[in-house]
C-alpha cells in the first residue's frame, strides 16, 4: 500500500512565525503536490514537484514555498505566517504518468493566531 | 483556465436511499476524471475514468463518464451511514496536476 505520511496532524503558529510542513512518501513516486482545502473552496494546489530540486507553482503559491532535497520528501515552508494561512494542508504523491490518481496523506490542520 | 464544478453541494439523505453526484468540467488536454471520497482525513480513490459510457462499479458505488457533454456521475445505491463524506471530482488535463471541485457534502441518516 502506498504511505503518505505529513509531519503534524495538528498546528498552532503564531503570526509571523516560520513553519515547516514535513510530507513524506514511501512508494518512489516521482510527483508531490501541497494543497490546501477551505470550507466551499475545494482543494487548490499551492505547489508540486515532478523531481527532486524541482518545483512548479500551483494556482496559490503567494506566501509559501517548497523544498526537494530528496525524492521521497516534500517541504511545504511558511516563511511568516500569517491568519489567512489558517487551513487544512493535505500532501499527494503520484508516479510519473500523466492522469494517475494521487495519494493523500491525513492532512495538517493549521491554525495561525 | 480548467474548471470542475460539482453539484449538489451538500445533499442529505436517509439510509436506503439513492444518490447521484454530479461533476461537469472544462478542461483543455483532458485526459481523466477522478473520484475521492474524503471522511475526516485523506481523500480516498474511488474511480478513475478515461472513455465515455464505461460503467466503474465497485459494490454499491459506480460512475460514468460522457466525454462528448463533459460531465461524470457517481451513483450510490442503497446509501448507509457510512457513506456519509465529502465526495470530490478531480480532473487530470495536461501533466500531472489534478484541478479539483469544491465537493459534495453527503449526510446520509439513519
Amino acid at each position: 500500500d502506498v504511505k503518505v505520511t505529513q509531519s503534524s496532524r495538528y498546528l498552532v503558529k503564531r503570526t509571523g512565525e516560520k513553519v515547516f510542513l514535513e510530507c513524506v512518501q514511501d512508494m518512489d513516486h516521482e510527483n508531490m503536490f501541497w494543497y490546501r482545502q477551505d470550507p466551499g473552496l475545494g482543494l487548490r494546489l499551492i505547489y508540486f514537484s515532478y523531481d527532486v530540486k524541482m518545483k512548479e507553482k500551483g494556482d496559490i503559491p503567494e506566501g509559501y514555498s517548497v523544498s526537494r532535497e530528496k525524492k521521497e520528501r516534500f517541504s511545504l515552508i511558511l516563511e511568516s505566517a500569517s491568519t489567512n494561512q489558517t487551513s487544512m494542508y493535505l500532501c499527494a504523491s503520484s508516479p510519473i504518468n500523466p492522469g494517475t490518481t494521487q495519494y493523500f496523506g491525513p492532512g495538517t490542520r493549521l491554525l495561525v493566531l | 483556465e480548467d474548471k470542475v464544478v460539482q453539484s449538489p453541494l451538500s445533499l442529505v439523505v436517509h439510509e436506503g436511499d439513492t444518490v447521484t453526484l454530479n461533476c461537469s468540467y472544462e478542461v483543455t488536454n483532458f485526459r481523466s476524471l477522478l473520484w475521492y471520497k474524503q471522511e475526516k482525513k485523506a481523500p480516498t480513490f474511488l474511480f478513475m475514468l478515461t472513455s465515455s459510457g464505461i460503467e466503474k462499479k465497485s459494490g454499491r458505488l459506480s460512475s460514468i463518464l460522457d466525454k462528448k457533454e463533459l460531465f461524470s456521475i457517481l451513483n450510490i445505491t442503497a446509501t448507509q451511514t457510512g457513506d456519509s463524506a465529502v465526495y470530490l471530482c478531480a480532473v487530470s488535463a495536461s501533466g500531472s496536476r489534478l484541478t479539483f471541485g469544491e465537493g459534495t457534502q453527503l449526510t446520509v441518516n439513519p
